[in-house]
């Protein structure tokens, strides 16, 4: 009864192209998704977010787009770097319900030179 | 300023032992959070504290593991007996005050991996 789910577990992209990373939910009342990048031996680095009266949140080379009728958000970098290789996870939290976040299970991006 | 600090990085022991995990959150960060991830799965949520409150504990896993905050700075996770489905990644995360935007972005400290032998 995963909440959060992120279906791909790894992605392999060129470096200079689009990466386009999924997160799909099904809990209505998240209100507020963030995306969060991981090396290894190391926590989880905030990088991006999004409230839910928003459908798009930009922040250079990060955007992520966010569809609620369809519970479906998505994170493009563009262009991807050879650095951006790491584990990203998708977040989501209920504001009503506290601060927790519930998390996807993590989608492994490779970014090839 | 620092970050949230994680003690130990790798602790290796054996079953039926007795670990304890510490914090430190970025300081003046009232709340503070414990996730574990388990074989490279997703992070999942064992319990959060304000200040030195339990503000919901719903993620905890057994009465084997017990969180505290004294004083509402640093926090321990303490798990007794520890037994084998323990081992996994323990991450301490912390945020400001208050409920909402910025205090839903939680600051991960690097994490503890626990090894349970």
């Amino acid at each position: 009864d995963q909440q959060v789910k992120q279906n791909s577990p790894s992605l392999s992209v060129q470096e200079g192209r689009i990466s386009i990373l999924n997160c799909d939910y099904t809990n209505s009342m998240f209100d507020y998704f963030l995306w969060y990048k991981k090396y290894p031996a190391e926590g989880p680095t905030f990088l991006i977010s999004i409230s839910s009266i928003k459908d798009k949140n930009e922040d250079g080379r990060f955007t992520v787009f966010l569809n609620k009728s369809a519970k479906h958000l998505s994170l493009h970098i563009v262009p991807s770097q050879p650095g951006d290789s790491a584990v990203y996870f998708c977040a989501a939290s209920d504001w009503g319900a506290g601060n927790m976040l519930t998390f996807g299970g993590g989608t492994r991006l490779m970014v090839k030179p | 300023e620092a970050g949230v600090t994680q003690f130990p990085s790798h602790s290796v022991i054996e079953k039926g032992q007795t670990v304890t995990l510490r914090c430190d959150p970025i300081s003046g960060h009232d709340n503070l959070y414990w996730y574990r991830r388990v074989m490279g799965k997703e992070i999942k949520f064992l319990l959060h504290f304000v200040k030195e409150s339990k503000q919901d504990e719903s993620g905890m896993p057994n009465n084997r593991f017990l969180a505290e905050r004294t004083g509402g700075t640093y926090s321990t996770l303490k798990v007794q007996p520890a037994e084998l489905e323990d081992s996994g990644v323990y991450f301490c995360a912390s945020s400001p005050p208050g409920i909402g935007i910025g205090a839903n972005v939680l600051t991960f400290g690097a994490g503890s991996r626990l090894t349970v032998l």
